[in-house]
């Protein structure tokens, strides 16, 4: 069964503080994004990576940066956490081909910053 | 700027009762999926549409891209309270997964 693990379901941290979440994939899969997903909003693009080390920033990139170091994991990190970055964070990843590749999902991350 | 647009936006009916839901956009996609998102869980996808027209059928689930690929519906016949959740479309805008948009949602309620 395929499978994407975010490292925590829950989360509350401190304004100013490093945040750091974890996405593991088993599926051998290139492509890795982490979206936000907040109310009438839909899920928005923070980044996304299409191999290790490689990264591309999504639509809402400001206040984030990730890591690619090993092609099963890739990481979000919050730089210094801030109140507008309490969310869902969905990290997903996919196989790289062209119309309709299905994206994988894990269970989400509700990150609180207080 | 939203490109991707839902309606409606909540929806509460009784068990056994039809609905549809749209997906509407201004732009052209080359390919929309739809994904069904359960409370506390990460989204799951039901159907990819490719072809403009395109119907597909997923149990008692419809699925229909328009002719224009620019908007799709879902339809649900005989709706049972395992359909509730947060359903959302998601359009691709190029060739590649990286440009994929996802609507707001809608968010149905099946009462038993």
């Amino acid at each position: 069964d395929v499978k994407v693990t975010q490292s925590s379901r829950y989360l509350v941290k401190r304004t100013g503080e490093k945040v750091f979440l974890e996405c593991v994939q088993d599926m051998d899969h290139e492509n890795m994004f982490w979206y936000r997903q907040d109310p009438g909003l839909g899920l928005r693009l923070i980044y996304f990576s299409y191999d290790v080390k490689m990264k591309e920033k999504g639509d809402i990139p400001e206040g984030y940066s990730v890591s690619r170091e090993k092609k099963e994991r890739f990481s979000l990190i919050l730089e210094s956490a801030s109140t507008n970055q309490t969310s869902m964070y969905l990290c997903a990843s996919s196989l790289r081909k062209y119309r309709g590749t299905e994206a994988f999902f894990g269970q989400g991350t509700r990150l609180t910053v207080v | 700027t939203q490109l991707l647009e839902q309606s409606p936006q909540f929806l509460s009916i009784q068990e056994g009762e039809n609905l549809t839901v749209y997906c509407n956009s201004s732009s052209v996609f080359s390919s929309l999926q739809w994904y069904r998102q359960e409370p506390g869980e990460g989204p799951v996808l039901l159907v990819t549409v490719v072809t403009g027209g395109e119907v597909k059928k997923l149990k008692r689930l419809t699925f229909q891209f328009g002719d224009a690929r620019k908007d799709s519906s879902l339809h649900i016949t005989a709706a049972q309270p395992g359909d509730t959740g947060l359903y959302l479309c998601a359009g691709a805008q190029g060739t590649s997964y990286d440009k994929v948009i996802f609507g707001p949602g809608t968010s149905l309620s099946v009462i038993p």
